[in-house]
């Protein structure tokens, strides 16, 4: 069974452009979750969507934003882009709601490495 | 949720067990330990998650203190593979995120 997918891998943007990140859970899986590691740290925390509807959000700010489709894929979409914003952004999908009961676990994709120009 | 804390780097020899310590000294009743792993410029890897149970799989074995303030990861024959971050986390069983800290950087030598 395939994991969790992104794309693009690699992304390549310039200050005040707008990005669209894209993920696809593993398949049963309804919960997607988005994280951004920036260089050196570990990753944070950003959303969770689950039933297409936002569960959950982070410290982040209005500029980031999120939608889960039908087939619980989903996109992550950041505005106004700034140099700050280069990052890893990463993807995890777990069977339900995480949070819903203990042995749920989270599973990363790959994720998508942003530059900002 | 608890927060953690992990040794920032540690090196291993091949075939020998790794042991990552990782302090939780105020985990609470409902509180889980997750680890995962992260090889360079991947996404985490889902290790192993125990509540108070010692808990083994295919990949490492848990081993949690009585008290649960403490625990401890074992891959138990190390290869050059599993040179990685470790992350250990604790969450609440109601908790929707992981929260990440800085990890122990394991580096397994020839």
């Amino acid at each position: 069974d395939a994991g969790v997918t992104q794309s693009p891998t690699h992304l390549i943007k310039t200050r005040g452009q707008h990005v669209t990140l894209r993920c696809s859970p593993i398949s049963g899986h309804k919960s997607v979750s988005w994280y951004q590691q920036v260089l050196g740290q570990g990753p944070q925390f950003i959303f969770q969507y689950y039933e297409k509807e936002e569960r959950g959000r982070g410290n982040f700010p209005d500029r980031f934003s999120a939608r889960q489709f039908p087939n619980y894929s989903s996109e992550l979409n950041v505005n106004a882009l700034l140099l700050g914003d280069s990052a890893l952004y990463l993807c995890a999908s777990s069977l339900a709601f995480f949070g819903s009961y203990s042995t749920d676990t989270q599973y990363f994709g790959p994720g998508t490495r942003l530059t900002v120009l | 949720d608890a927060k953690t804390t992990q040794p920032p780097s540690m090196d291993c020899a091949e075939g020998r067990a790794a042991n990552l310590p990782c302090n939780h000294s105020t985990i609470s009743g409902n509180e889980y330990v997750y680890w995962y792993r992260q090889i360079h410029s991947q996404g985490p890897q889902y290790i192993i998650h125990g509540l108070k149970n010692n808990e083994t799989n295919e990949m490492a074995s848990l081993i949690i203190t009585e008290d649960r303030k403490s625990s401890t990861l074992i891959l138990p024959h190390a290869t050059l593979r599993d040179t990685a971050v470790y992350y250990c986390i604790v969450r609440t069983n109601a908790g929707n995120m992981l929260t990440f800290g800085g990890g122990t950087r394991l580096m397994v030598k020839p």
